[in-house]
C-alpha cells in the first residue's frame, strides 16, 4: 500500500480532459512538501512530466498542468493525445519516513 | 548529452550480494543528490534510497535499511548501490536517477534525470 494514493485508472476519449489525483497527509502533501508527476510510457523510464506542483520542464507540453491543495495533488491532461496512453505517478517527501515517496502509479487509457 | 547508464545487475541467489553501479555523464555530477528507484515487475514505483552532493545525507526505504549502502565516487562521476542479503521480494528494475537539487536541506526533490534500468532477479 503505498503513502500517496492515486486511482489505479482513468480513462478519455481524444481531445478530453482528465485528471489525476494524489492524496497523502500531513507528513507528506500535507506538510508542505513539493509534489511531482512523472509519465511512463510503456517499456520506458519514468520521465519527469511536472514538478514542484506546477512547474513544467523544458519540452513538456502545456497540456500538462498540476495543482496541490491541503492534503492532495491533481494532474491535469487536457486536449487528450492517443501517445498519452501511459502510467502516471505523483511523489513527493515524507518527513516521517525520512524519504522519498511514490503513489501506487495511474494507468490512463486513451479510448 | 545527459546520461546516466547502470550496470551490475544480474540473477543472484537468495541471501547473497550484487553491487550496482550507475554512471553519469553531461552534468556536473558533484553538484546534484542521487538516488536509486525500483520497480518490481507489472508493480510502480519504489524509492530505494538517496545520497546528498557531498554524501552527507543519506537515507533509505523501511523496506532495505540495514541490508543496502549507497555510495557515490564524484571523482568518477558514478553512484553505487551495494545490495546484502538480497531477497525474493527485491527482485526488481534498479533507475539511478538525478535529484533536481543538491539534497543541501535534506529534503529529496523531483527526478528529471533517469537510466535505463538494471534489472535485479533474486532466486534460487
Amino acid at each position: 500500500q503505498s503513502v500517496l494514493t492515486q486511482p489505479p485508472s482513468v480513462s478519455g476519449a481524444p481531445g478530453q480532459r482528465v485528471t489525476i489525483s494524489c492524496t497523502g497527509s500531513n507528513s507528506n502533501i500535507g506538510a508542505g512538501y513539493d509534489v511531482h508527476w512523472y509519465q511512463q510510457l510503456p517499456g520506458t523510464a519514468p520521465k519527469l512530466l511536472i514538478y514542484g506542483n506546477s512547474n513544467r520542464p523544458s519540452g513538456v507540453p502545456d497540456r500538462f498542468s498540476g495543482s496541490k491543495s491541503g492534503t492532495s495533488a491533481s494532474l491535469a491532461i487536457t486536449g487528450l493525445q492517443a501517445e498519452d496512453e501511459a502510467d502516471y505517478y505523483c511523489q513527493s517527501y515524507d518527513s516521517s519516513l525520512s524519504g522519498s515517496v511514490f503513489g501506487g502509479g495511474t494507468k490512463l487509457t486513451v479510448l | 548529452e545527459v546520461q546516466l547508464v547502470e550496470s551490475g545487475g544480474g540473477l543472484v541467489q537468495p541471501g547473497r550480494s550484487l553491487r550496482l553501479s550507475c554512471a553519469a555523464s553531461g552534468f556536473t555530477f558533484d553538484d546534484y543528490a542521487m538516488h536509486w528507484v525500483r520497480q518490481a515487475p507489472g508493480k510502480g514505483l519504489e524509492w530505494v534510497s538517496g545520497i546528498t552532493w557531498n554524501s552527507g545525507n543519506i537515507d533509505y526505504a523501511d523496506s532495505v535499511k540495514g541490508r543496502f549502502t549507497i555510495s557515490r565516487d564524484n571523482a568518477k562521476n558514478s553512484l553505487y548501490l551495494q545490495m546484502n542479503s538480497l531477497r525474493a521480494e527485491d527482485t526488481a528494475l534498479y533507475y539511478c536517477a538525478k535529484d533536481i537539487g543538491a539534497g543541501s536541506s535534506s529534503i529529496w526533490l523531483a527526478f528529471d534525470i533517469w537510466g535505463q534500468g538494471t534489472m535485479v532477479t533474486v532466486s534460487s
